[in-house]
């Protein structure tokens, strides 16, 4: 079936440090990829998202390719900070009678120091 | 913006004991969805349903009803709760066909 691998974790940087979270997949067709972001106390909430081949989504200075030779998503920032410390979890769509319904993977805990 | 709210952010329960887990969403969505997220195992889809009165398994039903009487509501059901439950149950919701689903907060239940 459909699986989400990520690095695992958990990661510790420095403000402005770079950040690289790796994920990649195994999926049947052509799934869509997203990544969500946890902060602490809170429920998911969507981060960015790839619907085909070679799309790049973007959000709050975060971004992810969609590679599908490589089967990859990694996320990426360029500068973090204190306030993107959560868990990010990398995830792909399995559609079933059009529902989208997310196969996720085991999340990676993200703490950046000042 | 989408709001997906559950009853109850944090839950004690004995073993046993039936526990309902109730969640709503205020946008209309066909799909909604619960999962159950454990340290090092990321989310696991529980049950969804696409419609009222539909349901479908998910990848660990197993111990687990759901019911959906009105499309806003969706409810997870444990019929005799077990320690193995103790987790944070998370629901969620989306428009039919490609809609990304948004999530409420989450219920860290314990079963003691």
């Amino acid at each position: 079936g459909d699986s989400v691998t990520q690095m695992e974790g958990p990661v510790t940087l420095s403000e402005e440090a770079f950040l690289t979270i790796n994920c990649t997949y195994t999926a049947t067709g052509y799934p869509s990829l997203f990544w969500y972001v946890q902060y602490p106390g809170e429920g998911l909430q969507l981060l960015l998202k790839a619907t085909k081949a070679d799309d790049k989504g973007s959000n709050k200075g975060f971004e992810a390719t969609y590679r599908k030779e490589t089967t990859s998503f990694h996320l990426e920032k360029g500068s973090v900070q204190v306030s993107d410390s959560a868990v990010y979890f990398c995830a792909l769509s399995g559609g079933y009678q059009g529902a989208q319904k997310l196969v996720f993977g085991q999340g990676t805990r993200l703490t950046i120091n000042p | 913006d989408v709001k997906v709210t559950q009853s109850s952010r944090y839950l004690v329960k004995r073993t046993g004991e039936k526990v309902f887990l109730e969640c709503v969403q205020d946008m209309d969505h066909e799909n909604m969805f619960w999962y159950r997220q454990d340290p090092g195992l990321g989310l696991r889809l529980i049950y969804f349903s696409y419609d009222v009165k539909m349901k479908e398994k998910g990848d660990i039903p197993e111990g687990y009803s759901v019911s959906r009487e009105k499309k806003e509501r969706f409810s997870l059901i444990l019929e005799s709760a077990s320690t193995n439950q103790t987790s944070m149950y998370l629901c969620a919701s989306s428009f039919y066909a490609a809609g990304v689903p948004f999530f409420g907060p989450g219920t860290r239940l314990t079963v003691l």
